[in-house]
């Protein structure tokens, strides 16, 4: 029953390759979100989608690539992955992308480039 | 855009103390507070909010005060015990447009028995 649900958990890839991380949510929310923490536990917005529209972009390289092919699901592609992209990242979901209700976090993926 | 600061970044406290845990923002516009914790291994958790129109919210164990003019607010945890032991996250949103929670840069509390 989980509520945000992300795969895979686990991450490990060489530098270069392109991978993805997928995300589901069950709670009927509208927007979904995907934050990267950094080794510093630092929470950082990368892209916000409310009913499959991207409305948030922040200054994150073009290799990443957000889609969202219905309003439960949000993925994450990463193209030619770099050292520096190691991180743990996190799926959240919430009400709407104007109402002031708390996110729910997905429980994340930990992503090692090596 | 909004800043938030928090302090202390850890914070390590005999199990039935209290903990206090303070951000400031920098966004008169934020009107949306919320406090997350994380556990290791996990995604982070809302464990209260508050919202401008009050002061002070209280949940069991844990309180949130909220001060709009100096724009501070803190996480109070009263009779602290080892599960309370986490990485705590405060937030801020401003209520125009499409903006996200901005979080500040965790405090890690440790509750020893």
């Amino acid at each position: 029953d989980t509520a945000v649900s992300q795969t895979p958990k686990y991450l490990v890839t060489q530098m270069g390759n392109d991978k993805s991380i997928k995300c589901e949510q069950n709670l009927g929310h509208d927007t979904m979100y995907w934050y990267k923490q950094d080794s510093k536990k630092f929470l950082k917005i990368m892209f916000s989608y409310n009913n499959k529209e991207l409305i948030i972009n922040e200054t994150v390289p073009n290799r990443f690539s957000p889609k969202s092919p219905d309003k439960a699901h949000l993925n994450l592609h990463i193209n030619s992955l770099e050292l520096g992209d190691s991180a743990v990242y996190f799926c959240a979901s919430s009400q709407g992308p104007t109402a002031n209700y708390g996110y729910t976090f997905g429980s994340g993926t930990r992503l090692t480039v090596v | 855009g909004e800043n938030v600061e928090q302090h202390p970044s850890t914070l390590s406290v005999q199990e039935g103390d209290s903990a206090v845990i303070k951000c400031t923002y920098s966004d008169s516009a934020s009107n949306y507070f919320p406090w997350y914790k994380q556990e290791l291994g996990k995604g982070p958790q809302l464990i209260i909010d508050i919202r401008s129109n009050v002061g002070e919210k209280k949940d069991q164990r844990i309180a949130v005060t909220l001060n709009k003019t100096a724009k501070h607010f803190s996480l109070h945890i009263t009779e602290t015990q080892p599960e309370d032991s986490a990485v705590y996250f405060c937030a801020a949103r401003r209520n125009s447009g499409y903006s996200t929670l901005t979080f500040g840069k965790g405090t890690m509390l440790l509750v020893s028995p």
